[in-house]
């Protein structure tokens, strides 16, 4: 079955660029979304279609697909950034979705 | 404003099936997709069904042969029925409808299997 892979943990401190990447074969055909997930809240999009942001989402977030590899990067880390942060894609026949398996950042 | 609301039974018995039922409030069924995902205790997100745009309804091939989502659109709800549970299927459920920028949870559903 398909899977994106994601480090397990970032570490930067205040004021850092934190990247965090997701790596999945079908990746270049295929939109990613990315969620953060704080603890006792479920997922929230912090990017959708590759390197789109929502409109409540601070420009700091900007992501970016190229060949098998997709980038989240937080410009400027705040320790409220701290998070579990998880990729989400379609296999490459668009039978079914996946998460990465998350990528838990610290800022400190 | 789309809210989502879901409930079902929380504590479960081995071999038992799990039942729940998000419904749809604030906004229309069509347009959207709906999608079914769990997280075990301490671990990440897993994907366990969806409902698409134009009706279809695809599964987690890890789960197919016990997954089940169904629709309701004349109640705006649709449901997700999981059979033979096991203690590995415990975890929080959610509910959740997403099409571009738009994204909705529901607040997720605390699922327990135990003898």
């Amino acid at each position: 079955s398909y899977e994106l892979t994601q480090p397990p943990s970032v570490s930067v401190s205040p004021g850092q660029t934190a990247r965090i990447t997701c790596s999945g074969d079908a990746l270049p055909r295929k939109y990613v979304y990315w969620y953060q997930q704080k603890s006792g809240h479920p997922p929230f999009l912090v990017i959708f279609e590759d390197n789109k942001r929502p409109p409540e989402i601070p420009e700091r977030f900007s992501a970016s697909n190229s060949g098998t590899v997709a980038t989240l990067t937080i410009a400027g880390a705040r320790v409220e950034d701290e998070a579990d942060y998880y990729c989400y894609s379609t296999d490459s026949t668009s039978s079914y979705r996946v998460f990465g398996g998350g990528t838990k950042l610290t800022v400190l | 404003q789309v809210q989502l609301q879901q409930w079902g039974a929380g504590l479960l018995r081995p071999s038992e099936t799990l039942s729940l039922t998000c419904a749809i409030y604030g906004g229309s069924f069509s347009g959207y997709f709906w999608n079914w995902i769990r997280q075990a205790p301490g671990k990440g997100l897993e994907w366990i069904g969806e409902v698409r745009l134009d009706g279809d309804i695809n599964y987690n091939p890890s789960l197919k042969s016990r997954v089940t989502i169904l629709v309701d659109t004349s109640k705006n709800q649709f449901s997700l029925k999981l059979a033979s549970m096991t203690a590995a299927d415990t975890g929080l459920y959610f509910c959740a409808g997403r099409r571009k920028a738009s994204d909705f949870w529901g607040r997720g559903t605390l699922v327990t299997v135990s003898s």
